[in-house]
């Protein structure tokens, strides 16, 4: 089935370095999204993208869709630690007709160190 | 303005009993998604409902079944409840059906099955 290669699986940073993380696809996707779980709660939306070569920012984030659209990355620039998380991308395949699927990576753990 | 709430928050059950969940989407948001996110996982998708309508399905069994009221409000009922059924539930509303429209997740429902 359709799968997101999501990596690094973890990442354990000092505060205020900078983050990135990236997602990978076989597939191609016509949406990019990029969430932040926190223990107990649900994914909040951080970054959505909706066409091949666009760089989006929000905040310290800044997340771009790949030229291809089979992949996507996230970058955190001078982490804190609130920054602490599960951080998530999820896409909408081409051809996934008219529904709303989305299909998540496995996650990005990351810890920061005060 | 209230985002989207699910309810209940935390639900015990045994083996093959059923089990009903709630969810609220967003005022004014018309279509809701349902996930399930196991321990260590990214979301998996169940079903989306948009104006009272299944408009897509993930590859989850027929023990899982859904609907959305005039309201928007829906429901996941679990039927036959298994050990592997543990795990959040997430709902997500979006104002439209497809996903140009970003999806915004409640807080989920943490399902134990004994």
């Amino acid at each position: 089935g359709q799968q997101l290669n999501q990596s690094p699986q973890s990442m354990f940073i000092q505060e205020g370095e900078d983050v990135s993380m990236n997602c990978t696809s076989s597939s191609i996707f016509n949406t990019w999204l990029w969430y932040k779980q926190d223990p107990g709660e649900g994914p909040v939306l951080l970054i959505a993208l909706y066409k091949a070569g666009e760089l989006t920012s929000n905040g310290r984030l800044t997340a771009q869709f790949g030229i291809t659209r089979k992949d996507s990355f996230l970058n955190i620039s001078a982490s804190i630690p609130s920054d602490v998380g599960i951080y998530f991308c999820a896409g909408s395949l081409i051809g996934s007709g008219n529904t709303g699927k989305l299909i998540f990576g496995q996650g990005t753990t990351l810890q920061v160190k005060p | 303005d209230a985002g989207v709430t699910q309810s209940p928050t935390h639900l015990i059950k045994t083996r093959g009993q059923h089990v009903t969940l709630r969810c609220s989407p967003i005022s004014g948001h018309k279509s809701v998604s349902w996930y399930q996110q196991v321990l260590g996982q990214g979301p998996q998708f169940i079903f989306q409902y948009y104006e009272k309508e299944e408009r897509g399905r993930g590859n989850f069994p027929d023990r899982f079944s859904a609907r959305q009221f005039p309201n928007y409000s829906s429901e996941l009922n679990v039927n036959a409840l298994l050990l592997g059924d543990s795990a959040l539930y997430l709902c997500a509303s979006s104002l439209a059906l497809q996903t140009y429209n970003e999806q915004f997740f409640g807080p989920g429902t943490r399902l134990t099955v004994l």
